[in-house]
């Protein structure tokens, strides 16, 4: 059965203090992995696309990695404003089969702290 | 800001009202989509319109009816919610469902059912 699970649920840090969120899949055939980030009462803000195992993308203090079986959010000296929840999200086909749809983990929700 | 805009921000109705949510888009973009979102849960799709016409259902409930007016416009209508209909209801939009292109989200309604 295909499958996004994202850890931790939750993760406090301390500003500066670097850390990565986790986000395995499995996945007959994989269409793109998308991080988003969403604040409360706002929509999911979209950070970044992976394809392919070995794919890369950066943006300020985030970085995103992708394998085979898993994608890393990687955040570097973080900021209060990095306060969040990060969704993981990757596009596979719909019961149906006829189409391709985004399925969402659970999400990150991250707490930096001044 | 969002390109993508949900209006009303908030809505309270009760279970005999009928009332619509509007999505506005105007990036050209041809996919468009509703979610629903409960509180600390993940986006769950509902329905996907391609190029104008309904693509996926997702068996969801005849209360809810989706419209598509044009290219750059979806409409929810809803009657005869239930209370645990109540929840954030997302629209995104990509620039085809068949690509690999990511779904940017509008900031949504919250929705509440007396």
């Amino acid at each position: 059965e295909d499958q996004v699970t994202q850890s931790p649920e939750a993760l406090r840090l301390q500003e500066g203090e670097s850390s990565s969120l986790n986000c395995s899949y499995t996945v007959s055939g994989l269409r793109g992995l998308f991080w988003y980030r969403q604040d409360p009462g706002k929509g999911p803000e979209f950070l970044f696309t992976l394809y392919s195992a070995g794919e890369e993308k950066e943006k300020e203090r985030l970085k995103a990695t992708l394998t085979k079986k898993e994608s890393f959010l990687h955040i570097t000296a973080p900021k209060p404003e990095d306060s969040a929840t990060y969704l993981c999200a990757v596009r596979m086909r719909n019961s149906g089969g006829s189409n391709y749809k985004l399925t969402f983990g659970k999400g990150t929700l991250l707490t930096v702290n001044p | 800001d969002t390109e993508v805009t949900q209006t009303p921000k908030h809505l309270v109705m009760g279970m005999t009202n009928k009332k619509s949510l509007k999505c506005e888009q105007h990036m050209g973009h041809r996919a468009m989509y509703w979610y629903k979102q409960k509180a600390k849960k993940p986006p769950e799709l509902m329905f996907v319109y391609s190029y104008e016409k309904l693509s996926i259902n997702e068996s969801v409930p005849s209360r809810f009816s989706p419209e598509c007016p044009n290219s750059s416009l979806l409409n929810l209508h809803l009657h005869a919610l239930q209370p645990e209909d109540s929840a954030l209801y997302l629209c995104a939009s990509s620039q085809d469902q068949a690509g690999n292109q990511p779904q940017h989200f509008g900031d949504g309604t919250r929705l509440s059912i007396l």
